[in-house]
């Protein structure tokens, strides 16, 4: 069964800190690790990772796919309180179903 | 349509009624999935389908759970006899799916299910 784990699990932080989160991962005939920011209801797509595209980067947010040690990680530097969400990460296996980690929360605090 | 659109946006229902769900994705993507959120929890997957099948059906966590897709477009998750542990939001994504390659998936804004 594929399995995806986050950590921490939560965490908080002042405005302006930098901080990072981790995803690892087993699962069957891996394709792709996508990560999501929830702050409502609907998560919202933020980065797609592959075998061909192991960084991304978008504005204060960057993300590396480490295909050896099975993780990626997700990085915010500067964070604003606006950045307070909870972040998902899954990763699309076989007959690309995607699985989901539980999730990390992130507090910005002014 | 310019979004994964989903209804009812809320839904409270007695113990034991049936509930319909609708999923309607983004014109032209084959991948559709339903996933299932308990409050404080992370994305529980129930099922996939690619067109009008479902390869992977395992999530399901019943046989009072059942789900379909028609015309390669929308989708209905049926709950039948409801139970209060059913309370979540359910929510629907789709993507291009296999036949595109790797793409990200759209969410849909969700249906809160309310059991009492």
């Amino acid at each position: 069964e594929d399995k995806v784990v986050q950590s921490p699990l939560s965490l908080v932080v002042h405005e302006g800190d930098t901080v990072t989160l981790n995803c690892s991962y087993e699962v069957t005939n891996f394709r792709s690790l996508l990560w999501y920011k929830q702050e409502k209801k609907a998560p919202t797509f933020l980065f797609m990772l592959t075998s061909s595209g192991i960084e991304k980067k978008s504005g204060r947010l960057s993300s590396i796919l480490d295909k050896k040690e099975l993780s990626s990680i997700l990085n915010i530097t500067a964070t604003q309180t606006g950045d307070s969400a909870i972040y998902l990460c899954a990763v699309g296996g076989s007959n690309y179903k995607l699985t989901f980690g539980k999730g990390t929360l992130l507090t910005v605090n002014p | 349509g310019a979004g994964v659109s989903q209804s009812p946006s809320n839904k409270v229902t007695e113990k034991g009624k049936d509930v319909e769900l609708r999923c309607d994705p983004i014109s032209g993507h084959t991948a559709l999935y339903w996933y299932r959120q308990s409050l404080g929890q992370g994305l529980e997957f129930l099922i996939y389908f690619q067109g009008n099948s479902a390869p992977d059906k395992s999530g399901l966590p019943s046989d009072r759970f059942s789900a379909e897709r028609t015309g390669g477009s929308v989708s209905t998750l049926t709950i039948q006899r409801t139970q209060q542990e059913d309370s979540a939001v359910y929510l629907c994504a789709s993507s291009l799916g296999s036949d595109r390659g790797d793409t990200e998936a759209f969410f849909g804004q969700g249906t809160r299910l309310t059991v009492v």
